[in-house]
């Protein structure tokens, strides 16, 4: 199984900031996957990374909100932008074969 | 529309006991089912999966039953140990297709020694 690393693992940050999550994982990949848990609900998949091509966002995210860059097979970002108490979550990011990264919790004052 | 259901968000089992979470879905597409298991302030960890080709998965302490017809799963976990007590989330997906995971909302198992 591959071990998936994420920075930082935890902030808190101030509205109308933004925030850059990265995501490192032991082993190259082809996708990567992005997803938030706000408090008390379930794993919502933001979007799916695949090196070389555009992130595909899902129904309710948008790129200008949560760009993600896809450098190379092992290695992925996502930024939180212009954030609001309500970005206030865990983001975790997974690969392919379901395994997932330890988790960022941000808070946004 | 959700696609993956837990209905139960908690339950509440003894030490030694078994825990049965279940897990209903609607999207006959989904072939492939998974277990996780998370505390706070970690992420989820895989527990268990199983193929829609299979009605039932072992592995120590864990099994997943599947009944395809009734578009249900149940994971057993027996004997209960007060270090399950976590979330557990159900997930499923499409082989071959995009690979993406849906999730149900979860299940709080407590384990009371």
């Amino acid at each position: 199984s591959a071990v998936i690393s994420q920075k930082p693992s935890r902030d808190i940050c101030q509205r109308g900031t933004s925030l850059t999550i990265q995501c490192q994982v032991d082993s190259q990949v082809t996708m990567m996957f992005w997803y938030r848990q706000q408090p008390g609900q379930s794993l919502t998949l933001i979007a799916t990374a695949n090196q070389g091509s555009e992130a595909t966002y899902e129904s309710g995210f948008v790129i200008d909100k949560f760009p993600i860059s896809r450098p190379n097979l092992t290695f992925s970002t996502l930024t939180v932008s212009n954030m609001s108490p309500e970005d206030s979550s865990i983001y975790l990011c997974s690969v392919e074969d379901g395994f997932f990264g330890p988790g960022t919790r941000l808070t946004v004052l | 529309d959700q696609q993956v259901k837990q209905n139960s968000p908690s339950l509440s089992v003894q030490e030694g006991r078994i825990s049965i979470l279940n897990c209903d879905y609607t999207n006959s597409m989904f072939d492939y089912f998974l277990w996780y298991k998370k505390y706070p302030a970690e992420g989820p960890t895989f527990l268990i999966s199983i193929s829609s080709i299979k009605d039932k998965n072992e592995d120590g302490r864990f099994t997943v039953f599947l009944n395809k017809s009734a578009k249900h799963l149940s994971l057993h976990i027996v004997p209960s140990q007060p270090g399950d007590s976590a979330v557990y989330f159900c997930a499923a997906f499409t082989q071959g297709g995009s690979e993406k995971l849906v999730f149900g909302k979860g299940t709080k198992l407590t384990v009371n020694p």
